[in-house]
């Protein structure tokens, strides 16, 4: 384990459904990001938040809706996707030094 | 627009073999470069490099950073099969002051079949 825990692993929901994907860390960074990796594709930057404010939203459509209650924790609420959202979503937080630490990521299909 | 490009994109060798694996870059204000090593789960942390012609190691891996000519190379020695992996180059840069971003590659897929 990383220390950046992402629940759940794995997902696999219709395109009408809600369903929400959860990052935890208890590492004491202040920056907390999601990042999607497609096949074939480099990791896309989706959203950062510093210190709980969401500083950056990387022109990601609104059917993904971030939330950071606490700088411990980060959702993703997902609503309306389509097939090809399909993807891992990978969670990473960022310390003072500038490390980044990721999550195992929730690998999700849309069907 | 920032940009990370690595070559090469997959590479198969032979255990024991030497790897030489490239990252090119453009950022607007550039603040270092970082190295992961990712199987089936999270990337994981191998290397930082903020300053050029700076060499640094940890076992077999090493990597070094030139920030005129804009480009990196992680290098692996006496190749395992547990090298096997996809390594993804990443570029840190900071825009107003405090927006830190990482930009990444496509990443390089490397074999190491015995």
């Amino acid at each position: 384990e990383t220390g950046v825990t992402q629940t759940p692993r794995h997902l696999v929901m219709g395109m009408t459904n809600k369903k929400s994907l959860k990052c935890e860390q208890h590492l004491g960074h202040n920056a907390m990001y999601w990042y999607k990796q497609s096949a074939k594709k480099p990791l896309e930057l989706m959203f950062v938040y510093n210190f709980k404010e969401q500083t950056e939203n990387n022109s990601v459509p609104s059917r993904f809706s971030p939330e950071c209650p606490n700088s411990s924790h980060l959702f993703l609420h997902l609503h309306t996707l389509q097939p090809e959202d399909s993807a891992l979503y990978l969670c990473a937080s960022r310390n003072r030094g500038n490390g980044y630490t990721f999550g195992s990521g929730t690998r999700l299909t849309v069907v | 627009e920032d940009k990370v490009v690595q070559s090469p994109l997959s590479l198969v060798v032979h255990e024991g073999d030497t790897v030489t694996l490239n990252c090119s870059y453009e950022v607007t204000n550039f603040r270092s470069l970082l190295w992961y090593k990712q199987e089936k789960k999270a990337p994981t942390f191998l290397f930082m490099l903020t300053s050029s012609g700076i060499e640094k190691k940890s076992g077999r891996l090493s990597s070094i950073l030139d920030k005129k000519e804009l480009f990196s190379i992680l290098n692996i020695t006496a190749t395992q099969t547990g090298d096997s992996a996809v390594y993804l180059c990443a570029v840190l840069d900071i825009s107003g002051g405090s927006n830190y971003k990482l930009t990444f590659g496509k990443g390089t897929l490397l074999t190491v079949n015995p």
